[in-house]
């Protein structure tokens, strides 16, 4: 069965922190996965898109890693914003547009 | 640069009553649609997806139907709404085969 997996569900930290949020996927076909971030009450927006032969892409302060052997991402947030308060969605693409799984969403909150 | 709309951005319907949201896009031609529902504690869920005007595929069996009568406007609907209706309702768009997926405001509906 297809499925992504994050952790952990919610996470809070301080503004200027660093946090690293997980993913692991079971999915067959693989083509891709991303990072997508989404503020309350907003549609996701995409961070970083990786396929099986990247192992690290970076956008701003943020950078995505992807081990395709052992099924498992994660995202790097450097120096926290509190804008960067949202839920964080991997999504791991098996095949086409009608084959995304997504993940259920860390839920990030930095505090001042 | 292209944009999405939805509306409303919020609603709430007793049940039975019948349901149309709204979905355009500006901006580009031939998008492929999307519309999308996210439950409380879910995952987002592809309800149905769309290549070209008049044409859908429906990916969950339910009670809700789309539609695109022009290019760039699709329209979910409902006859008659059930409670397990409720959730946020996302428009997505993407151009060709790249599977980069950009989403709407949402529309945040509840079945009471």
């Amino acid at each position: 069965k297809n499925q992504v997996e994050q952790s952990p569900q919610s996470l809070i930290i301080l503004e200027g922190k660093n946090c690293t949020l997980q993913c692991n996927y079971t999915v067959s076909p693989f083509s891709n996965l991303r990072w997508y971030k989404q503020d309350t009450g907003r549609g996701p927006v995409s961070l970083t898109i990786m396929t099986f032969s990247e192992n690290t892409k970076s956008n701003g302060r943020y950078t995505a890693t992807l081990d395709a052997d052992t099924k498992q991402s994660s995202l790097h947030i450097t120096a926290s914003q509190l804008s960067d308060s949202a839920s964080y969605i991997c999504v791991a693409n098996a095949g086409n547009n009608r084959k995304l799984i997504w993940g259920l969403g860390t839920s990030l909150a930095v505090n001042p | 640069s292209q944009t999405i709309h939805q509306w409303p951005a919020t609603l709430v319907q007793p049940v039975g009553s019948p349901l149309s949201l709204e979905c355009t896009v500006e901006g580009t031609s031939n998008p492929n649609l999307y519309w999308y529902r996210q439950a409380a504690g879910r995952g987002l869920q592809l309800l149905f997806y769309s290549v070209g005007i008049g044409q859908i595929s429906s990916e969950v069996p339910q009670n809700l139907s789309a539609s695109r009568p022009q290019d760039r406007q699709f329209i979910l609907s409902s006859k008659k709404l059930l409670l397990s209706d409720s959730g946020f309702y996302l428009c997505a768009w993407s151009w060709g085969d790249t599977d980069t997926q950009y989403f709407g405001p949402g529309t945040r509906l509840t079945v009471l």
